[in-house]
């Protein structure tokens, strides 16, 4: 089942915040997120993978609520080096959402 | 250490021919995933392999395409009887284990198959 992604498209001006969300009508027990560049492979940022449990990388964040089954990740401060497609990832397959398009203007 | 790696980075086929795209997987890696990504689209699960354990299929499009992979390393995606609809970017990712664990998939460049 695929997850759904909110919203579908972002612009921000450098140094604003941006929250990613991603639910699921099934149970989640891991949530993966990537970036894709245009025209670039996806490239990993996190795992989730109890509930609650919240992960960091550099500015960028992640929450993961079991029980709500859905996942945000948060972007503080973010950097023209965010602009990309965010794609969350859940299952033993990973089957990704759509995507969300993050626009950063300098 | 090398990463995955796909071949042809780029094929040109017309459209009833038959194609092969390979993948590369880092080495030790268990698990194997093919996607394809249409232009400005989503990644969509086409198969996972995972060590020994028969292949999931469920999300191949049709029966012209198949994939296999030999002595759990390299795999290769075939496509029967190309249509147009299956112009696309074709991306391998790896990892060390399934992906319900603590392990990330690592993509490869992918290759893009465009059906004339």
């Amino acid at each position: 089942q695929q997850p759904v992604q909110s919203p579908q498209a972002v612009i921000l001006r450098e140094g604003e915040d941006a929250v990613i969300n991603c639910s699921s009508s099934k149970a989640l027990y891991s949530v993966h997120w990537y970036r894709q560049k245009h025209g670039e492979a996806p490239v990993f940022l996190m795992i989730l993978l109890k509930g609650g449990e919240q992960k960091g990388h550099e500015k960028i964040s992640a929450s993961f609520n079991e029980k709500k089954q859905q996942s945000s990740l948060y972007l503080t401060a973010s950097q023209l080096s965010y602009s990309g497609t965010y794609f969350c990832g859940t299952g033993d397959k990973i089957i990704f959402g759509k995507g969300t398009r993050l626009h950063i203007l300098p | 250490g090398a990463g995955v790696s796909q071949s042809p980075s780029n094929k040109v086929t017309e459209k009833g021919k038959d194609v092969e795209l390979r993948c590369d997987p880092i080495s030790g890696h268990t698990a194997l995933y093919w996607y394809r990504q249409s232009l400005g689209q989503g990644l969509e699960f086409l198969i996972y392999f995972q060590g020994n354990s028969a292949p999931d299929k469920s999300g191949l499009p049709s029966d012209r395409f198949s994939a296999e992979r030999t002595g759990g390393s390299v795999s290769t995606l075939t496509i029967q009887r190309t249509q147009q609809e299956d112009s696309a970017v074709y991306l391998c990712a790896s990892s060390l284990a399934p992906a319900g664990g603590p392990y990330e998939q690592y993509f490869g460049p992918g290759t893009r198959l465009t059906v004339t």
